[in-house]
């Protein structure tokens, strides 16, 4: 069966721009995570969507923001880029709310310049 | 609170043992493991809940202790596809279930 799919995979944007990221789930999976992975700080927790709702977000600044799609589709939005936003963005899905592992996709990297 | 892992990197030869252990100061309600080769996503290897169940699969187990907010994870007669780096993620019981704060990650390189 098909895995996560995060769309694109690379990206290179100027400094001020905006971007936007998006991601498909396994078939059948309601969960959708971002996560934001940087040699400095690690994995960190963007934001989790459950049947279209963001049920839980990270400690980042309103710059990043997301939605979920009725197909359960997602996609995470980044604006006034700045080169700290320079990042591997992660995304994964689990079947349910609940006690489920995650898969996640090969992500987007992101270079901000 | 991010879940702090020890060892920081391991270096092993095939066919030994080793045990990377996750550390929390909040009260949890699971525990995720997750690998990640380089330049690949983390791939997720087993999920522990409250109760000290303990998981596992093939020569990979893993344990939880909910009093200590510690889980271990165990690898048994390690094998070359065993290196990359091992992520503990943790959900706690204060925030919404879908929320996993990860370790910063120990690096396993496993070697003939």
């Amino acid at each position: 069966k098909a895995g996560v799919t995060q769309t694109p995979r690379y990206l290179i944007k100027t400094r001020g721009q905006q971007v936007t990221l998006s991601c498909s789930p396994i078939s059948g999976h309601r969960s959708v995570s971002w996560y934001q992975q940087t040699p400095g700080q690690g994995l960190q927790f963007l934001f989790e969507y459950f049947s279209e709702t963001q049920r839980n977000k990270g400690n980042f600044p309103g710059r990043f923001s997301g939605r979920q799609f009725s197909n359960s589709r997602s996609e995470m939005n980044v604006s006034t880029l700045e080169l700290g936003d320079s990042a591997l963005y992660l995304c994964a899905s689990s079947k349910e709310a609940g006690p489920y592992g995650y898969t996640f996709g090969s992500g987007t990297r992101l270079t901000v310049v | 609170q991010q879940p702090v892992q020890s060892p920081q990197a391991v270096i092993l030869r095939e066919g030994e043992d080793a045990v990377i252990n996750c550390s929390s100061s909040k009260a949890l309600y699971s525990v995720h493991w997750y690998r990640q080769k380089h330049g690949e996503a983390p791939v997720f290897l087993m999920i522990l809940l409250k109760g000290g169940e303990q998981k596992g699969h093939e020569k990979i187990s893993a344990s939880f202790n909910e009093k200590k907010q510690q889980s271990s994870l165990y690898l048994t007669a390690s094998q070359l596809s065993y290196s990359g780096t091992y992520f503990c993620g943790t959900e706690e019981v204060d925030s919404n279930t879908g929320k996993l704060i990860f370790g910063q990650g120990t690096t396993l390189q496993v070697k003939p």
